[in-house]
């Protein structure tokens, strides 16, 4: 089992609609998490961090967490065309200073 | 502004002839990572240092090497650049203090094209 896993997509979502993405860990002890976008031939750029269950709110952007289910979600409203972008989740690998990577969500936001 | 700062952009390098990238960061941060990420799929991680503590992944070739002789500058060394070495390249850096749980800094990346 892959220790981060995502829908690599593509996902298409309507302007203005809610766009719904899922990552999944296998590592029980994760603390935190980050979703970050790439927009084609660009480096990722962190969008949001979650390190309690719940939600967090920024802007149009929502993360969700569940450590019991060990996943961790993020939802997108009023989804414009430049949303459309990879969207990478990310977890820190245990005992170690690093960040594994999902393989990323290809997400298209039609017009 | 404070950042991570990768040159070149873009890099067009000779099957076998060495290479090397560079990465910089003024945020004086600890930790700094090389990332290569081939197209569609996740980045992955070839070694970090933890200041001067380098890190290699047990997977990655040893045809990768890197040196930091500083804080602020950190550099990735490909001996012998095969076709299968052609993604782009990304540089990162975290806080000791946060590690991966402030989240990385990433620079804008170099994309390596191997003719």
């Amino acid at each position: 089992q892959k220790e981060v896993e995502q829908n690599s997509g593509p996902l298409s979502v309507p302007e203005g609609a809610i766009a719904s993405l899922n990552c999944t860990y296998s590592d029980r002890g994760s603390q935190s998490f980050f979703w970050y976008r790439q927009y084609s031939g660009k480096s990722p750029e962190l969008i949001m961090s979650i390190y309690s269950n719940g939600d967090k709110e920024d802007g149009r952007f929502t993360a969700q967490l569940n450590k019991a289910s060990q996943y961790v979600s993020l939802l997108i409203r009023d989804s414009q065309p430049s949303d459309s972008a990879t969207y990478l989740c990310a977890v820190p690998s245990q005992g170690a200073q690093k960040l594994v990577f999902g393989q990323g969500t290809r997400l298209t936001i039609n017009p | 502004d404070a950042m991570v700062i990768q040159n070149p952009r873009y890099q067009v390098t000779q099957f076998g002839k060495p290479v090397t990238l560079s990465c910089s960061q003024t945020l004086n941060h600890n930790v700094m990572y090389w990332y290569q990420q081939k197209s569609s799929q996740a980045p992955k991680l070839l070694f970090h240092y933890y200041d001067k503590d380098f890190n290699n992944e047990a997977d990655t070739p040893d045809n990768f090497q890197s040196r930091r002789p500083n804080t602020s500058f950190c550099f990735l060394d490909i001996r012998s650049p095969g076709l299968g070495d052609a993604a782009m390249y990304l540089c990162a850096t975290s806080k000791d203090s946060a590690g991966p749980r402030g989240g990385y800094t990433f620079g804008s990346g170099t994309r390596l094209t191997v003719v």
